[in-house]
């Protein structure tokens, strides 16, 4: 089945760092979406990715899918503490659902 | 307001009792799904459902049973709860396959099995 590495587990930076996240897979993807988790909430949708090498931005956040669309990545200029949270990808699979990557946890120290 | 409802939020149990956890979606969603969060493991899904009487099995089914008798609703069965089962479980719904339509939460329920 659809298997993707989603890097770094954890990451914990200074308020106004920078931050990114990587999702990895070894197959071709169609699409790769992206979800974000507050502390004890629940996911959220922020965007979906869908052709080579685009490149999307929302405010302070940047999202990149690979030529290959084997990639991507979410980037996260100049930290604010409403920041933190889990970011997950998320990819199709053969089977008509999404599977989830194990998420990158971030932390921002005022 | 559109949203997934489940209930209930928390629930402490006991082995063998069994349980259902319930999902309501108000948005006409013909996609439903319910995932378990584990600490490290992420997001897992258990089974989905692509529209009435669709169901089929995700990653980790075993010891869970659902059904699609509405649309708007998709309950998530436990027969027999055994303490690997304590996790945290959202519902999420999607207008159609996930492939092109974002997924919806629920706010998710924490359940324990002593």
């Amino acid at each position: 089945g659809q298997q993707v590495m989603q890097i770094p587990q954890y990451q914990h930076v200074q308020e106004g760092e920078d931050f990114t996240t990587y999702c990895n897979s070894s197959t071709t993807l169609s699409n790769i979406q992206w979800y974000k988790q507050r502390p004890g909430g629940h996911p959220v949708f922020l965007i979906q990715l869908v052709k080579s090498g685009e490149v999307k931005k929302q405010k302070r956040l940047t999202f990149q899918f690979g030529e290959a669309k084997k990639n991507s990545s979410l980037h996260i200029t100049a930290t604010q503490t409403t920041d933190v949270g889990t970011y997950f990808c998320a990819v199709e699979t053969g089977a008509n659902n999404l599977f989830f990557g194990t998420g990158t946890r971030l932390t921002v120290i005022p | 307001e559109a949203q997934v409802t489940q209930n209930p939020r928390y629930l402490i149990t006991v082995t063998g009792k069994k349980l259902t956890v319930t999902c309501s979606q108000n948005m006409n969603h013909e996609y439903m799904s319910w995932y378990r969060q584990d600490p490290g493991l992420g997001l897992r899904q258990i089974y989905y459902s692509m529209n009435v009487e669709v169901t089929d099995k995700g990653d980790v089914p075993e010891g869970y049973k659902v059904s699609r008798k509405e649309k708007r609703n998709f309950p998530l069965i436990l027969e027999s709860p055994s303490p690997n089962q304590t996790s945290l479980y959202f519902c999420a719904s999607s207008r159609t396959y996930p492939v092109s339509g974002e997924l919806f939460f629920g706010e998710g329920s924490r359940l324990t099995v002593l």
